[in-house]
């Protein structure tokens, strides 16, 4: 039933580890998102995938790569994870469409990093 | 430049007021969606109310309505009767219609008290 899911809830790893998040949406959109939200809760976008495409790709470290196997996931990936990087990912989606079509988001993704 | 700019980081209003939050923007693109969230602290990120660039009319959602005022490009989120469930991040963000991109301000604090 929900909109946009994202796994896992929480993440607690060390340094140097690598790991993933899951991104799905079930609202038919075209247009995925990941975002960050760091610790003074500033909202910043990292990648946009429009039906499984690439289209924005934010200064992010090439640590982050993110993967859309098709237009309904986008799962991010996180090599040599570091302290900075510690932070809230929220996965959204959008409709192609313009209009008042707001972003949607998932529960999000608390990453710590030890 | 920053693209959505809230300059109160934190906002106190005695319960069953009204309060406004501001939000200026900066775009040249002529059409664009201005959207204000809400996050309260279990963290999700609530869509509340929509305005388009080429709207006449101020938008309104029940106790929310937005104060767009284009030439100042200013798109301020008034809460009317304020209720202690309305404690939470309020953001403004903006979407480009050109590029499907959504900017987020740095949020204000809303503090409602009994």
């Amino acid at each position: 039933d929900t909109a946009v899911s994202q796994t896992p809830k929480y993440l607690v790893t060390q340094m140097g580890n690598d790991k993933s998040i899951k991104c799905e949406q079930n609202l038919g959109h075209d247009t995925m998102y990941w975002y960050k939200q760091d610790s003074k809760k500033f909202l910043k976008i990292m990648f946009s995938y429009n039906n499984k495409e690439l289209i924005i790709n934010e200064t992010v470290p090439n640590r982050f790569s993110p993967k859309s196997p098709d237009k309904a996931h986008l799962n991010l990936h996180i090599n040599s994870l570091e302290l900075g990087d510690s932070a809230v990912y929220f996965c959204a989606s959008s409709p192609r469409s313009q209009g008042g079509s707001p972003l949607h988001f998932g529960n999000g993704t608390r990453l710590t990093v030890t | 430049a920053q693209k959505i700019t809230q300059t109160q980081p934190g906002m106190f209003v005695q319960e069953k007021e009204a309060v406004t939050l501001d939000c200026t923007y900066d775009t040249s693109d002529p059409s664009y969606g201005l959207f204000w969230y809400k996050q309260p602290s279990s963290g999700e990120m609530i869509f509340l109310i929509y305005q388009g660039s080429y709207d006449q009319q101020n938008a309104t959602e029940g106790r929310y309505s937005l104060n767009f005022q284009k030439a100042r490009k200013s798109a301020n989120l008034v809460i009317s009767a304020s209720q202690l469930g309305d404690s939470a991040m309020y953001f403004c963000a903006m979407r480009e219609d050109n590029f499907n991109k959504f900017y987020f301000g740095s949020g204000t604090k809303l503090n409602v008290k009994p």
